[in-house]
């Protein structure tokens, strides 16, 4: 089945640490996104990416970076500048003709050790 | 502007009600409003979508209408059922930039109760 894949479901953070969160998809989408979802504040755009090698900043980059070498694969790493990391991390793929909608993965919930 | 405002944050309906969750944009240049339900531990589920072009699209017990001139649109979930407890988001893009980022509202925790 054709699907979006976040990984791990959990994970902890320690000061001063960096964590790299994994989204893989195999729909053969275009685009990626990542939104880090807070209570009360639905989802803010993090990072997206329309095509290998290129990624745009969102609405809230800062304290984060991602990469997009392959077509399926696009891991954030959340740096120890992201100084409130605590939230539940969602990946999300299209494809690239404008009116399909965004897949979603299950997310990732980081935690502050 | 690029804000999207969703209202109630959190709704109680009894089984075989109506739950209706509103939403307002302010940039008139969005083109498309999809809807989203998410369970507790997974991620959001497209529901249904629509475009600027018509007032009202229907899919089973899930209704979009759409008020262009109020910058305006709302979900109505007729024959609540317990198993739409969930949270559910609006959303707004500009499909031809950006990416079509979306941008999100805040979120409507619904309860049916039985």
């Amino acid at each position: 089945d054709g699907g979006i894949t976040q990984s791990p479901k959990y994970l902890f953070r320690k000061e001063g640490q960096n964590v790299t969160l994994s989204c893989e998809q195999n729909l053969n989408h275009d685009a990626m996104y990542w939104y880090r979802q807070d209570p009360g504040q639905g989802l803010r755009l993090i990072y997206y990416s329309q095509i290998v090698n290129d990624f745009q900043k969102g609405d809230i980059a800062e304290g984060y970076s991602v990469s997009r070498e392959k077509k399926e694969s696009f891991p954030l790493t959340v740096t120890s500048a992201q100084k409130n990391p605590t939230a539940f991390y969602l990946c999300a793929s299209k494809r690239e003709v404008s009116n399909q909608p965004q897949h979603f993965g299950d997310g990732t919930r980081l935690s502050i050790l | 502007q690029q804000q999207v405002k969703q209202s109630p944050q959190s709704l109680i309906v009894q089984k075989g009600g109506i739950s209706i969750i509103n939403c307002a944009y302010e940039n008139t240049a969005f083109d498309y409003f999809p809807w989203y339900q998410q369970f507790p531990g997974k991620g959001p589920a497209l529901l249904i979508a629509i475009r600027p072009d018509v007032s009202e699209k229907k899919e089973g017990r899930f209704t979009i209408s759409f008020n262009k001139s109020a910058k305006q649109f709302s979900l109505h979930i007729m024959d609540s059922q317990p198993g739409d407890s969930a949270t559910y988001f609006c959303a707004a893009s500009r499909l031809y930039n950006q990416g079509g980022k979306l941008i999100f509202g805040q979120g409507t925790e619904l309860s049916v109760k039985p």
